[in-house]
């Protein structure tokens, strides 16, 4: 089983739509969460940290589920500019931090 | 300082030969990471290091594959003997590690290609 699994997409929604990725991971002492956005052969960026409580930015809202070893991240108001792939990354142990495959979002108008 | 730095952004070598790419972090930074991207996969994780010490490197890399950070300041990553099977994204990255969800500062990467 990989460390951390996410859905590849793509995710095809029109602009203004709300869409939501699910990203799980196989080490239940896990520490820390991220959501990373990574555009088109650039670097990846973090987009929002993700806390036990949950989190939100604007548009977007991250939430951490530890019995079921999830995280989410939901996206409002969909815009062109979201278009991008969003990587799941959890730090298992340490200060390693393992990267998901990425779940890819295409926003049209 | 602007952020990470790679070098260099590409590199093209014949099979066989050894590279040797160089990342210099943001200053602060202690941590250190290396990680390979291929087309449609997310960052692989190789090694990292905290200061000077490697404190973790990936089974998958194989033998022909170094990095060292002499003085916990830049890190190089060197591969011997290339093979294309080699040729991806190679991405660096730092942070501090001041709390447990400080982020991780990506450079822009050194794409290598082996022909």
């Amino acid at each position: 089983r990989k460390e951390v699994e996410q859905d590849p997409g793509p995710f095809n929604v029109p602009e203004g739509a709300t869409v939501a990725f699910n990203c799980t991971y196989s080490n239940s002492a896990s520490q820390s969460f991220f959501w990373y956005r990574q555009d088109c052969r650039k670097e990846p960026k973090l987009l929002m940290s993700v806390y036990s409580s949950g989190n939100e930015d604007g548009r977007f809202t991250a939430q951490l589920n530890r019995a079921s070893q999830y995280i989410s991240l939901l996206i409002r108001d969909s815009k062109l500019s979201d278009s991008a792939t969003y990587l799941c990354v959890v730090n298992p142990y340490g200060n390693k931090l393992v990267f998901g495959a990425g779940t890819i979002l295409r926003v049209k108008s | 300082d602007t952020g990470v730095s790679q070098n260099p952004r590409h590199k093209i070598t014949k099979r066989g030969q050894n590279v040797t790419f160089r990342c210099d972090p943001i200053s602060e930074h202690n941590r250190l990471y290396w990680y390979r991207q291929t087309l449609g996969q997310g960052p692989e994780f190789l090694t990292y290091f905290q200061n000077e010490a490697q404190l973790e490197k990936s089974r998958l890399l194989s033998d022909r594959f170094s990095a060292e950070r002499p003085k916990g300041s830049f890190s190089t990553l060197e591969i011997q003997r290339t093979e294309q099977g080699d040729s991806a994204m190679y991405l660096c990255a730092s942070r501090t590690d001041r709390e447990v969800n400080t982020e991780a500062f990506f450079g822009q990467g050194t794409r290598l290609t082996v022909v």
